[in-house]
Formats: structure tokens, sequence, C-alpha cells
């Protein structure tokens, strides 16, 4: 089975700043990560994932995030937040299954809040 | 960009009743998912569903759920006999065109189901 853990359930931040949302998971087999971002009464929306290749990932509105297997991480990364990246934001596990969809398992999230 | 999409966005029921909720996942897309989001709590995976019959599902997902893909486009969740509990947002997905595994799930904007 596979586990997640969100370290952060909220992080403040001045826009134009630099954020970092921290992902942990746990997996006895090979896994595909995601990051997705849910806004105010909309759904999951994609960010970016990672399945193989490149452990730096890049992704949509200028997230990144960087696959480190030793420490079991998929950190999320912006250099530079928008107000309008304020959001929950959940990252997920399945197994690394090739020619099968697993179910994602998902953090608990994190709420990024964006101040002026 | 074609999207899945969930109705109704908000059904209130009373307690003992059966609801439907209903999907219509993206066209060409084979694997289908429900998850449930309580409030405040990690979204969670009920069932997944391919080639017309469920492929794996939770321990959530007991004898009072069910899931049908009554044509080629809908795609059903039936909860009998709701329960306080059962309250949450509920989220369809769909992954993996035809000829492309293991791409991600693409979510609707959820049902949020209230149980009075």
């Amino acid at each position: 089975a596979q586990s997640v853990t969100q370290l952060d359930s909220q992080v403040p931040v001045f826009e134009e700043a630099p954020v970092e949302l921290r992902c942990n998971y746990s997996s006895s087999v090979s896994v595909y990560l995601f990051w997705y971002v849910q806004y105010p009464n909309q759904g999951l929306q994609l960010l970016l994932k990672y399945l193989s290749g490149s452990t730096l990932v890049k992704g949509i509105n200028g997230f990144e995030a960087e696959f480190n297997k030793s420490q079991t991480s998929f950190h999320l990364r912006k250099p530079s937040v928008h107000i309008s990246d304020t959001a929950e934001y959940f990252c997920a596990v399945s197994k690394g299954d090739t020619g099968t969809a697993s179910k994602l398992t998902f953090g608990t999230g994190t709420r990024l809040q964006v101040t002026l | 960009e074609p999207e899945v999409t969930q109705t109704p966005s908000h059904q209130v029921t009373q307690m003992g009743q059966e609801v439907i909720l209903r999907c219509v996942p993206i066209s060409n897309h084979l694997y289908f998912y429900w998850y449930r989001q309580i409030l405040g709590q990690k979204v969670e995976f009920l069932v997944s569903f391919y080639n017309n019959e469920i492929s794996e599902k939770s321990e959530i997902f007991d004898d009072q759920f069910s899931v049908e893909r009554p044509d080629g486009s809908n795609f059903t969740l039936k909860i009998r006999s709701t329960k306080l509990e059962d309250s949450a947002m509920y989220f369809c997905a769909s992954s993996t065109p035809q000829g492309m595994s293991n791409q991600p799930q693409h979510f609707g904007d959820g049902t949020r189901l209230s149980i009075l």
C-alpha cells in the first residue's frame, strides 16, 4: 500500500516570494507521483506528474517538483507566487505498474495562502 | 479541452433515501473512478471501473454503493439507504486515452452530497 504525507497543512506566503510545499510518500513498489490543485468550489486540476525519466518535472502555472527517491519526497516549488495561486494543493501517488491505471492515494493537502 | 462533467453540483437527500450521482467522463477514456472528500479530510478512493466491471474498490465501497456505465457516455455512483456520514464531495475521474498507458486522471468539479 502507498501513503502520502504533506507536512504543512497551511503555508502563508507573500506575493512574489518563493514557496515550497512538502510531500513525502511511502511505498513498497515503484510509484508515479502527482500534484493536483483545487481552487474554491472546483475539482482537482493536475499541476504536474512524475512517471519516469528526469527527476525535475515542470508543470503548469510555473510550478515544478523534484522526485527524490532516496528521501521519498516530491516537493512542489514555485520561484515567485501570485495571488491567484491561493488554493489547496494535493500530493498523490499511484502504483507504477506499466499498462494499468491504479488508484490515487492523496495526502491531506496544503492550503497555500498568498497575500500582498 | 475535453473535461469530466458531473451532475448535480449539489444534492440534498433525506437519510435512508437512495441517491445517484452522475458523471460524463472524457469521451475516449477507458478508466473511470469515484473518490470522495469528507469536509476537512483528504480525498479518498472509492472505486475504479474498466471494461464494464469494477477493477478495484476500497473498504469504504461496501454493499451500500454500486457503479454503472448504463450507456456509452455516463458513469454513475448509486448510494442506497444513505447515512449522515455519506455527506461529502464526490469526485468522478477518468484516465488513459485509448492507445496510451498511465496517463493522469482528470477530475470533474464534484457533487456535494448533503444528507439530512
